[in-house]
């Protein structure tokens, strides 16, 4: 199965700043890995899929970069609503496997 | 949209059976998941079945006791979850699923499993 290890685990920060989440892959998955938002209570919305590709409605202040074993998620401008815990998923190979997941908290 | 029925308690050893209605696009033209979350805990995938139904996956940690299906008339997916265990108490959600991922999901349904 592919391991997928999120750095940091959590993260305060500030409305403004800009956020970087990092993804690594066991091996190589080449582009096929994407990113997810969860709220408190919610279900999980994609944000990004295919390393870069921005899901149809989500704001582009957030970015998705990477290949291979290393991908990161970028937030520009981190907004009071994207306060929220975020994960990466693999979609290269079955079992589909989600890193950890990141918690993004008010500074 | 993805409208999930509503989970409960069951002991361990025991069965249950989840539901998920999709509307708004064409059922039988896409995959769809299953996917887990434990209280307090990151997601787990479950299992996969192809839009036709003709072909599943399962995790390892179910496979043998849960069974993914679909009815394409009914525009319904299910999971049969049989000799549940305490470690399978979670929300379940489903989740339209492509070579890319999942989206949408489902409002989720809670399942504990204790005694």
């Amino acid at each position: 199965d592919i391991q997928l290890t999120q750095s940091p685990s959590s993260l305060s920060a500030s409305v403004g700043d800009r956020v970087t989440i990092t993804c690594r892959a066991s091996q190589d998955i080449r582009n096929d890995l994407g990113w997810y938002q969860q709220k408190p209570g919610k279900a999980p919305k994609r944000l990004i899929y295919a390393t870069s590709s921005l899901q149809s409605g989500v704001p582009s202040r957030f970015s998705g970069s990477g290949s291979g074993t290393q991908f990161t998620l970028t937030i520009s401008s981190l907004q009071p609503e994207d306060f929220a815990t975020y994960y990466c998923l693999q979609h290269n190979s079955y079992p589909r496997t989600f890193g950890q997941g990141t918690k993004v908290e008010i500074k | 949209l993805l409208l999930q029925s509503a989970g409960g308690l069951v002991q361990p050893g025991g069965s249950l059976r989840l539901s998920c209605v999709a509307s708004g696009y064409s059922f039988s033209t896409y995959a769809i998941s299953w996917v887990r979350q434990a209280p307090g805990k990151g997601l787990e995938w479950v299992s996969t079945i192809s839009g036709s139904g003709g072909n599943t996956d399962y995790a390892e940690s179910v496979k043998g006791r849960f069974s993914i299906s679909r009815d394409n008339s009914r525009n319904t997916l299910y999971l049969q979850m049989n000799s549940l265990r305490v470690e399978d108490t979670a929300m379940y959600y489903c989740a339209t699923t492509y070579d890319t991922g999942f989206d949408p999901w489902g409002q989720g349904t809670l399942v504990t499993v204790s005694s």
